[in-house]
């Protein structure tokens, strides 16, 4: 069965200093890959999508980025954290088939100090 | 731009109670697709039912149903015999097509469902 590994689940860091968020998924290949932000406990915000190796789509202007070393792998990145980067990160697949749900990780915690 | 709009920031409902959730999107496409997601106190995002626009016959999944309206471009979720376990944030989400900016998930604000036991 596939499974999405995300970590950590929360973390605290100073404003200015780098992050990265990191996803894994298992037992499938050449899944469709997302990261989504949530803020306040409402809802998500859709920030990059992967449909492949290093093919990544932005959907919003901001201070972060994303990559995709491998196809399983997934990657969320900052230079410097803004207070404004704090939130709930979620990442997530799919199957390249049009019916087929996002399945999410657990999520991250991120508070920018 | 396709957008999802979920009007009702809270819902409250008795245990064993049915309850609606509305749920309404904007869009000019003809084909796509529709989730319900539940969100837990633990912030996991749990798939409840899912809808292709192109069937006429309403999704069910055990206790949850849904009211597909495809020309008043209307999605409410019913959650029938409520349970303690149900209470939750609920989304409404809108699928675009695998091709089409990666079959992205686009989702409404929630609606948070307390049970009242």
């Amino acid at each position: 069965s596939q499974t999405i590994h995300q970590w950590p689940a929360t973390l605290v860091q100073p404003v200015g200093s780098p992050l990265s968020l990191e996803c894994t998924v298992e037992g499938t290949s050449n899944p469709n890959l997302y990261w989504y932000r949530q803020a306040a406990g409402r809802g998500l915000q859709l920030l990059f999508y992967s449909v492949g190796i290093g093919q990544i789509s932005s959907e919003v202007p901001q201070n972060l980025s994303a990559s995709r070393p491998q196809d399983r792998q997934f990657i969320l990145s900052s230079k410097k954290l803004l207070l404004s980067d704090s939130g709930f990160y979620l990442c997530a697949w799919s199957v390249r088939r049009d019916n087929s749900p996002l399945h999410f990780g657990n999520g991250t915690r991120l508070t920018v100090t | 731009a396709q957008t999802v709009t979920q009007s009702q920031p809270e819902m409250s409902v008795q245990e064993a109670e049915t309850v609606t959730l509305s749920c309404t999107y904007d869009t000019s496409e003809s084909d796509y697709y529709l989730f319900w997601y539940k969100q837990p106190p633990s912030r996991q995002m749990i798939l409840v039912i899912r809808q292709e626009a192109y069937k006429q016959q309403n999704a069910t999944e055990n206790r949850f149903s849904v009211n597909f309206q495809k020309a008043a471009k209307s999605f409410s979720l019913k959650i029938s015999d409520s349970q303690l376990g149900d209470a939750a944030m609920y989304f409404c989400a809108y699928r675009r097509k695998i091709y089409n900016q990666g079959g992205k998930l686009i989702f409404g604000q929630g609606t948070e469902l307390s049970v009242k036991p």
